[in-house]
């Protein structure tokens, strides 16, 4: 199956920094990448939708200006957790879409990225 | 996309066929069932997907009722890895996945 990579797995900083974590589709291309939130004993929410060369398209309630994200190419999507704050802590996931069978497409995932901010 | 229904938990004794039934009964007829599933502080695996027909893998094997309105993902030979949070989801764009619930799998020794 397709392969999508996360980095950093684990992150931990301090209140008010930023972070970036990258998400890349390893043996495929993906226009269309997407970044997800889950928190503890939840189910994974979608924050946005990535595509490349274009801006992203966020949810209801995700602010745009503190998740900024970048798909500059069609292997990579970036993720920046600007002025980060302890209740930004979470599992952040992304997965990018894959051409599919009979004109679907597969949604695959990354290993995710923990956030813990102090 | 259509919403779905599944047991919060089941349990399997290793080596059997574990059955996870879920219910799409708003389907539409151009919405696909994707099965995906989540080992704890992992990253959702993609399991099977289909439409109207039952389709099989290496992974799992999926029935799809003939009115579509539910289907049933089968691990034929259930392992202790095979421990998980298992996600029915239907979709028929191209948009981000709805996830709910899930049904927390748990194989037995």
């Amino acid at each position: 199956g397709a392969v999508v990579s996360q980095h950093p797995s684990r992150v931990i900083c301090k209140s008010g920094t930023s972070v970036k974590i990258e998400c890349r589709s390893l043996d495929f291309q993906a226009t269309t990448m997407f970044w997800y939130r889950q928190f503890p004993k939840q189910s994974l929410m979608l924050m946005a939708t990535s595509n490349e060369g274009s801006k992203a398209t966020y949810e209801q309630g995700v602010e745009k200006d503190k998740f900024l994200i970048n798909h500059a190419s069609l292997t990579l999507s970036t993720l920046t957790v600007t002025s980060a704050h302890p209740e930004d802590s979470s599992f952040y996931i992304c997965s990018a879409r894959a051409g599919g069978r009979g004109g679907t497409d597969t949604q695959y995932f990354g290993p995710g990225t923990r956030l813990t901010v102090l | 996309d259509a919403k779905t229904t599944q047991p919060p938990s089941m349990d399997c004794a290793e080596g059997r066929a574990a059955n996870l039934p879920c219910n799409h009964s708003t389907i539409s007829g151009n919405e696909y069932v994707y099965w995906y599933r989540q080992i704890h502080s992992q990253g959702p695996q993609y399991i099977i997907h289909g439409l109207k027909n039952n389709e099989t893998n290496e992974m799992a094997s999926l029935i799809i009722t003939e009115d579509r309105k539910s289907s049933t993902l089968i691990l034929p030979h259930a392992t202790l890895r095979d421990t998980a949070v298992y996600y029915c989801i239907v979709r028929g764009g191209a948009d981000g996945l709805t996830f709910g619930k899930g049904t927390h799998l748990i194989i037995q020794p």
